[in-house]
């Protein structure tokens, strides 16, 4: 079974901080998702990382996969309150297809 | 808009009973999953079709059924409700299954809020 930690759970900061949030495993990922979830909607895909060693950027959003394929983290910049949500990670395993899905980080920035 | 649509978006309803979610997925997309969220559960896969075939099967309890139509549409049917299985019901769709260089990026529909009284 393949498991995915995000760290931290939880993650409550000041507008205009940066922060960045882990996901780990054990196993090796072909590659490795992550989604961003606002309260009272479904997960929307922000970015898919494929290569050991990637490094994809969106704005303030820095998404890196680690060397071996096992890690992924996301960093933000300058958060804003526009970027609350639940963060999700999810690594696509290498023989069979699956998805494995962290449990999330959920982020608030306050104003 | 993922251009996958859930319905209903919420539903109440009383232990004992049993309920249909239904989900069209987007548009040239074969592949449909399941899943559950609750507050401590996190986002748990339930189930996935590919063209009208049964794929995997993750944490779908006996009581719950899915099936996916010829026109691509899905059912997940929710029997003999109890109060844990009040959760948020998502529909996610991909244009591949992750296999042969794709990645399995799903979109999430927003989702069927069940309340079980």
């Amino acid at each position: 079974t393949q498991l995915l930690e995000q760290s931290p759970q939880f993650l409550s900061i000041q507008e205009g901080e940066n922060l960045t949030v882990y996901c780990n495993s054990s196993s090796v990922f072909s590659s490795l998702q992550w989604y961003r979830q606002e309260p009272g909607e479904g997960p929307v895909l922000l970015v898919t990382v494929v290569t050991g060693g990637e490094v994809k950027k969106l704005k303030r959003l820095t998404f890196q996969f680690g060397d071996a394929r096992k890690d992924s983290s996301l960093h933000i910049t300058a958060a804003q309150p526009g970027d609350t949500g639940l963060y999700l990670c999810a690594g696509l395993g290498t023989s069979y297809g699956k998805l494995t899905f962290g449990q999330g980080t959920i982020l608030t920035v306050h104003p | 808009d993922s251009g996958v649509t859930q319905t209903p978006k919420h539903l109440i309803t009383a232990t004992g009973q049993r309920v249909t979610l239904r989900c069209s997925p987007r548009s040239g997309d074969l592949s449909v999953y399941w899943y559950q969220q609750s507050l401590d559960q996190g986002l748990q896969f339930l189930i996935q079709y590919y063209n009208g075939e049964e794929r995997a099967k993750g944490n779908i309890l006996e009581r719950f059924s899915a099936q996916q139509f010829p026109d691509l549409h899905s059912e997940l049917n929710l029997s003999s409700l109890e109060l844990g299985d009040s959760a948020l019901y998502f529909c996610a769709s991909s244009v591949d299954l992750g296999l042969a260089g794709g990645h399995g990026e799903l979109f999430f529909g927003e989702g069927s809020r069940l309340t079980v009284l």
